[in-house]
C-alpha cells in the first residue's frame, strides 16, 4: 500500500458539532502531519507527528486537536469551528524528518455551516 | 526566517513551446528544495527535489545558491501539463522538519 487514504472525503458540520477526520498510511512513515489548504493558496503547516509525539503546533486555535494513537494513523478532532475553518484538510506522511519526500493524502473538504 | 516566492500567479503557454516556472528563497541554512504539483482533482504530488537530479515528465530544476532560485523548466509544454505547481522549501526547526510552500503558480497549456 503506497498511499494515503483520509476519510470522510466531504464533511458537512454545523458550529456546534463534534467531528473527527482520520488519515491512514501504511508506508511504514514515522512523520505524519495536518496541513489546511484554503482554495486557490497554498497548503498551511498545522501539526507535525514524529514518532508518535506531537513536534509541531503551529499557533493552530484549540477548537483543531490532533491524535496520532499509532504510527499508521492520525486523527484530527474538530470541536466548535467557525465558518472561516471551512478548507480542504491534507494529511500528509514521510519516511522520517530529515529532508524526506511528502506524500499526501486527497483531503478532507470541510465546510462549517 | 524561511520564505519561498513565485511570482506568477498564473502562466499560460502555448503547446510545444518552453516553460519556466520561478521560484525564489530566503532560508539562512542549507535548503532542501522540491517543486510539488497538482493536477485538476487530485491529490499534492512531488514532482522533483533538488537532491536527486532527477527529470521528471520532462521538467528539471537547478538549485542556484547564488542566486537563491529553483526554477523549474521543461522545453516543449504539454497539454497535459497544465496544473497548480508549488515550490516548496524543506526546513528544521523547533526539533521537527517542515515544508513552506509558495503561493503556486497555475500553468494552463494551450493546444
Amino acid at each position: 500500500d503506497t498511499e494515503v487514504t483520509q476519510t470522510p472525503k466531504h464533511l458537512v458540520m454545523g458550529m456546534t458539532n463534534k467531528k473527527s477526520l482520520k488519515c491512514e498510511q501504511h508506508m511504514g512513515h514515522r512523520a505524519m502531519y495536518w496541513y489546511k489548504q484554503k482554495a486557490k493558496k497554498p497548503p498551511e503547516l498545522m501539526f507535525v507527528y514524529s514518532y508518535e509525539k506531537l513536534s509541531i503546533n503551529e499557533s493552530v486555535p484549540s477548537r483543531f486537536s490532533p491524535e496520532c494513537p499509532n504510527s499508521s494513523l492520525l486523527n484530527l478532532h474538530l470541536h466548535a469551528l467557525q465558518p472561516e475553518d471551512s478548507a480542504l484538510y491534507l494529511c500528509a506522511s514521510s519516511l522520517g524528518l530529515a529532508t524526506d519526500t511528502q506524500y499526501f493524502g486527497p483531503g478532507t473538504r470541510l465546510t462549517v455551516l | 526566517a524561511q520564505r519561498v516566492t513565485q511570482p506568477e500567479k498564473l502562466l499560460s503557454v502555448f503547446k510545444g513551446a518552453p516553460v519556466e516556472l520561478k521560484c525564489n528563497y530566503s532560508y539562512s541554512g542549507s535548503p532542501e528544495l522540491f517543486w510539488y504539483v497538482q493536477y485538476s482533482r487530485q491529490r499534492l504530488q512531488l514532482l522533483l527535489r533538488h537532491i536527486s537530479r532527477e527529470s521528471i515528465k520532462g521538467f528539471t530544476a537547478d538549485l542556484n545558491k547564488g542566486e537563491t532560485s529553483f526554477h523549474l523548466k521543461k522545453p516543449f509544454a504539454q497539454e497535459e501539463d497544465s496544473a497548480m505547481y508549488y515550490c516548496a522549501l524543506g526546513h528544521s526547526g523547533a526539533g521537527s522538519y517542515q515544508l513552506t510552500f509558495g503561493k503556486g503558480t497555475k500553468l494552463s497549456v494551450i493546444p
